[in-house]
């Protein structure tokens, strides 16, 4: 079985600056990773995810995040954040196999203030 | 083109009525999941459908809960004799090629 942790229930930062959101993961076989975003009354939108390659993935909107397999992590990260990021980001693992379910963390609420 | 759709997007009801939630998947995608998201649990797999293979239903969590999907298309997720703690918003997603899971909006249920 998986499970995905997500320390940190809310993030504050200003407009601007660096913003780091921790995800670790546990499982006993390989995992493809997601980080989902949900902005306030929408639904979940796929931010990036890591299914094989390269181990640091990026979006359009500037977020990047790094598979560390040695530390079982997937932090995204931005370095200087708008106020249109506030939302609520889920970090989410599956198995690498077929038509899985996905796994969430608990999520991480960022919020950006001028 | 057209994504996950789900109705109605809100759902009051009293406690112990039978419920039902549509999902109309991506046209082509041929696994469909339902996921809950409450305060107190995160989010929940419930349930996944792919092809004519028989469904996952290991998040179901309880006997009360079931779903179908008519002619690999749509699904209804049913929710019989409802209880408060069946309040949250549930989620339709589907899938191509089992990498990226698309999700719709969702359907708050209340339970009064």
């Amino acid at each position: 079985a998986q499970s995905v942790t997500q320390l940190d229930s809310q993030v504050p930062v200003f407009e601007e600056a660096p913003v780091e959101l921790r995800c670790n993961y546990s499982s006993s076989v390989s995992v493809y990773l997601f980080w989902y975003v949900q902005y306030p009354n929408q639904g979940l939108q796929l931010l990036l995810k890591y299914l094989s390659g390269s181990t640091l993935v990026k979006s359009i909107n500037g977020f990047e995040a790094e598979f560390n397999k040695s530390q079982t992590s997937f932090h995204l990260r931005k370095p200087s954040v708008h106020i249109s990021d506030t939302a609520e980001y889920f970090c989410a693992v599956r198995t690498n196999t077929g038509f899985q379910k996905l796994v969430f963390g608990t999520g991480t609420r960022l919020l950006v203030s001028p | 083109g057209a994504g996950v759709s789900q109705s109605p997007s809100n759902k009051v009801t009293e406690k112990g009525k039978d419920v039902e939630l549509r999902c109309d998947p991506i046209s082509g995608h041929t696994a469909l999941y339902w996921y809950r998201q409450s305060l107190g649990q995160g989010l929940e797999f419930l349930i996944y459908f792919q092809g004519n293979s028989a469904p996952d239903k290991s998040g179901l969590p309880s006997d009360r809960f079931s779903a179908e999907r008519t002619g690999g298309s749509v699904s209804t997720l049913t929710i019989q004799r409802t209880q408060q703690e069946d309040s949250a918003v549930y989620l339709c997603a589907s899938s191509r090629g089992g990498n990226e899971q698309f999700f719709g909006p969702g359907t708050r249920l209340t339970v009064l």
